[in-house]
């Protein structure tokens, strides 16, 4: 198994870019998390998903981020415009079924906003 | 889920046990206790969880106190790729697909 994909591994933009980042989660696994990690805050939750539903989005910052989930197999985090506070790494995690204990994380995106 | 509370930083000896300690005082009856790590530049790993009985397995063993308030994570012979961030977190296995709740974990250097 391949693990959880993030794309792109590094992002550098310039305010008021838009950005996109992707994730595939592993195969089967029916939920999907968007974390954030800078160092001021730490881990925190933005957003996630149950099959394919968004169940809560109150660590999205604002309305600048937006997620989706078209399909079991991939999902996007947006953020438009871009802002040099966005800056952080993104991390994508799954997992299986309800009662498990296990949450696999992507590598990471790192986004630089200029 | 309980509150956690752990050491900032430790240091261990490069081949010695690493006892990373954990105290969670107001855990309840049907939460467990779980950590993940966290190497620099990776997403965080699961290693052990546990709800009341000492867990092994072959990344670590985990150890909690009969009244559960407290618990260690026990890497046996520590290495140099055992350098990372280690998050302990309590949460009802009920919790089902929910999100991890990260505190600031214990930031553990193996010394050569």
């Amino acid at each position: 198994d391949a693990g959880v994909i993030q794309s792109p591994r590094h992002e550098v933009t310039e305010m008021g870019q838009e950005v996109t980042l992707r994730c595939k989660p592993i195969s089967g696994h029916n939920s999907l998390f968007w974390y954030r990690q800078t160092m001021m805050r730490g881990l925190e939750l933005l957003i996630y998903f149950n099959n394919n539903v968004p169940i809560d989005d109150s660590g999205m910052p604002e309305d600048r981020f937006s997620a989706k989930m078209p399909n079991a197999s991939f999902s996007t985090l947006k953020i438009q415009p871009s802002e040099p506070r966005d800056s952080a790494v993104y991390f994508c995690a799954s997992s299986p079924q309800a009662h498990t204990d296990t949450q696999y994380f992507g590598p990471g995106t790192r986004l630089t906003v200029l | 889920d309980a509150k956690t509370t752990q050491p900032p930083s430790m240091d261990c000896a490069e081949g010695r046990a690493a006892n990373l300690p954990c105290n969670h005082s107001t855990i309840s009856g049907n939460e467990y206790v779980y950590w993940y790590r966290q190497i620099h530049s990776q997403g965080p790993q699961y290693i052990i969880h546990g709800l009341k009985n000492n867990e092994t397995n072959e990344m670590a063993s985990l150890i909690i106190t009969e009244d559960r308030k407290s618990s260690t994570l026990i890497l046996p012979h520590a290495t140099l790729r055992d350098t990372a961030v280690y998050y302990c977190i309590v949460r009802s296995r009920n919790s089902g697909n929910t999100p991890l709740v990260f505190g600031k974990g214990t930031r553990l250097s193996v010394i050569a």
